[in-house]
């Protein structure tokens, strides 16, 4: 099956800095979601990007299918923004809705 | 707009004993999905129904897990009985069910199982 990594597996940042997360993927695939998952545990829909690039206040994502990879870049991070990052993608070999998750990216915001 | 409704949200209990989730998805979302997200892991499918029917449980243990959607709205996830590696976050999600490619799922705030 499909294999989804993403990097770094954690980051600590100051409150103002700006960041990249990258999922790389190992298969062709027609669906790619970012998701926030904070520290309550709620999954949040930040984007919906199968390629191109999309903005969305200080967040955006640029999706390069052709190349297996995406990014996620924050601006300006605030304290709000620390929880865990998601890549989850599907796949034309798999099932219909099944997304495949990586691991995460655990984002640590300090004042 | 309402969210992806879960029940209830932490639940504790002993191995062997049996527990059921209870998940209400978004109005008129037809596909209604359960993942398993162990601690540290991002999150498993276990099961996919569309409207009241089963798509796709393959990743389901179904020597102790077993899932309903009797009426194309809710559903409902019981473990039978309870194992330690059963602790993990239990989430429910819903989409609208169009294509595949282009199918946005959204996701309820989980339920935190601890088998002692």
């Amino acid at each position: 099956g499909i294999q989804v990594e993403q990097s770094p597996p954690d980051l600590i940042l100051q409150e103002g800095a700006n960041s990249t997360l990258r999922c790389n993927f190992s298969d062709s695939v027609n669906n790619l979601q970012w998701f926030h998952q904070n520290p309550w545990g709620q999954l949040i829909n930040l984007f919906y990007i199968p390629s191109g690039t999309k903005q969305n206040g200080r967040l955006s994502a640029t999706t390069v299918a052709t190349e297996r990879y995406s990014l996620l870049y924050i601006s300006s991070s605030q304290t709000t923004d620390s929880g865990v990052y998601f890549c989850a993608v599907r796949y034309y070999g798999g099932s219909q809705g099944n997304l495949i998750f990586g691991k995460g990216t655990k984002l640590s915001v300090k004042p | 707009e309402a969210g992806v409704a879960q029940s209830p949200r932490y639940k504790i209990i002993e191995k062997r004993q049996s527990v059921a989730f209870w998940c209400n998805p978004i109005s008129g979302h037809a596909t209604l999905y359960w993942y398993q997200q162990i601690l540290g892991q991002g999150p498993k499918l276990l099961i996919q129904f569309q409207n009241n029917g089963v798509v796709d449980d393959s990743q389901l243990p179904k020597d102790r897990f077993s899932a309903e959607r009797l009426k194309g709205v809710d559903s409902t996830l019981k473990i039978q009985p309870a194992k330690l590696e059963d602790s993990a976050v239990y989430l429910c999600a819903s989409s609208l069910g169009g294509s595949p490619s282009t199918d946005t799922q959204y996701f309820g705030p989980g339920t935190r199982l601890t088998v002692l």
